[in-house]
Parts: structure tokens; C-alpha cells; sequence
């Protein structure tokens, strides 16, 4: 089993509309978790962190942790095309090591 | 520029050379983290330095690549003897000690070895 997994293919949307992306991780001890955004050829950025259940919003967007289930969810609201790019779910696996799943691809359409 | 520093951006070397890629944390950080990211792959944590100290190698291959984040100076990640199936993206992140999980990425160096 993979230690972070995203599975969703590439996500298209119009623009204004909610983008949902979703992550499942393996390790039940693991207690921050991490959404970054990265553009074409480019590094991660950091969007949100999140450790407690629950939601976390920050500007458009919300990230949701559900530890029982071992899920991480990211919600876009208002999508811009700007938004456009591939979002990375990253987890501590402890000693500050990220495990990143492989990444969802978000196109917004105009 | 506060940001985390890497050079170079482009990295070019043939097979059996040696690649050697520097890292200046974010201002006010001491912890560097260096991952890989092989075409079409996620992230992989490769090595956790802090100065002087290297606290995780648990994701570095055991022959050839070498890490060190000395008193003085930039962290460096060496590779020597270089084969076609180490190009890849190289990033560094850092992070403070206030917040040690919180992890800023630099903007990558891209070795193509050829």
C-alpha cells in the first residue's frame, strides 16, 4: 500500500465553479498533512497545512481531515484558470519526512 | 530574495562525472530537506539535515549520493558517478525551528545527465 495516494485523473472544471480533490494515507500515526500546488516545471508551493479534524479555510480555499477514515480532502472555490496546475497531498511521516502522493491534475476552463 | 536558494537551476553532466547541487535555507531557518522528483514520479524524500548534522538519510541511496549541511555555507547534495537514471528534479526545502514542519521548497535544480 502506498503511503499517500491520490487517485483521481485530471480534473476539469469551469471556471467559478468547486474543485474537490481528494488523498488517503497509510500510516494512522502520521499528524500533519499538507496541500501544495505546483505549476508546470516549477517548485511545490505551499497552500494550507492542516493537523486537527476538521476543516481549515484559508482565502477559496478548505482543507479537511478526517484521521478515523485516513483522509485529506482540498477544496477550490471560485476556480480561476489561474488555479490551473497539479496539487500534491503531502504527510509527516514523522522526523518532518513528506510523503507526497503523486499529485492531481486541476485544469480550469474558461 | 528571503526565499530558499538553489544553484544551479540546470544541471548538465555525462555519465561517471560528478554532480554537486547547493541549498541556502529560507532566512532564519536551520533544518534542509532534499527530495527527488524523477519524470512522471512524486516526491521522494531523499535526506533531513540540520547544521553539522544529518538527522534522516532513511531516503537516500546507499552508493554514491552524499549530503552535508556544514557550519559554514550552503547544504550540498553530491552525486558521484553519475548514470542516465539520476536526472531528475532536485528540490530543497526548508523549514524553521519555531516550525519545523512547515517546509518551503526552493526552486529546483534539474540535472540531465546525459
Amino acid at each position: 500500500q502506498k503511503e499517500v495516494e491520490q487517485n483521481s485523473g485530471p480534473l476539469s472544471v469551469p471556471e467559478g465553479a468547486i474543485a474537490s480533490l481528494n488523498c488517503t494515507y497509510s500510516d494512522r500515526g502520521s499528524q500533519s498533512f499538507f496541500w501544495y500546488r505546483q505549476y508546470s516545471g516549477k517548485s511545490p508551493e505551499l497552500i494550507m497545512s492542516i493537523y486537527s479534524n476538521g476543516d481549515k479555510e484559508d482565502g477559496r480555499f478548505t482543507a479537511q481531515l478526517n484521521k478515523a477514515s485516513q483522509y485529506v480532502s482540498l477544496l477550490i472555490r471560485d476556480s480561476q484558470p489561474s488555479d490551473s496546475a497539479t496539487y500534491l497531498c503531502a504527510v509527516n511521516n514523522g522526523n518532518n519526512r513528506l510523503a507526497f502522493g503523486k499529485g492531481n491534475q486541476v485544469v480550469v476552463i474558461p | 530574495n528571503a526565499g530558499v536558494m538553489q544553484n544551479p537551476r540546470h544541471l548538465v553532466r555525462r555519465r561517471g562525472q560528478e554532480a554537486r547541487l547547493r541549498c541556502s535555507p529560507m532566512k532564519g531557518h536551520s533544518h534542509v530537506y532534499w527530495y527527488r522528483q524523477l519524470p512522471e514520479e512524486g516526491l521522494k524524500f531523499m535526506v533531513y539535515l540540520q547544521k553539522e548534522n544529518i538527522i534522516d538519510e532513511s531516503g537516500m541511496p546507499k552508493e554514491r549520493f552524499s549530503a552535508e549541511f556544514p557550519k559554514e555555507g550552503p547544504s550540498i547534495l553530491r552525486i558521484q558517478q553519475v548514470v542516465r537514471g539520476d536526472s531528475a528534479a532536485y528540490f530543497c526545502a526548508s523549514s524553521s525551528q519555531m516550525d519545523s514542519e512547515t517546509q518551503y521548497f526552493g526552486p529546483g535544480t534539474r540535472l540531465l545527465v546525459l
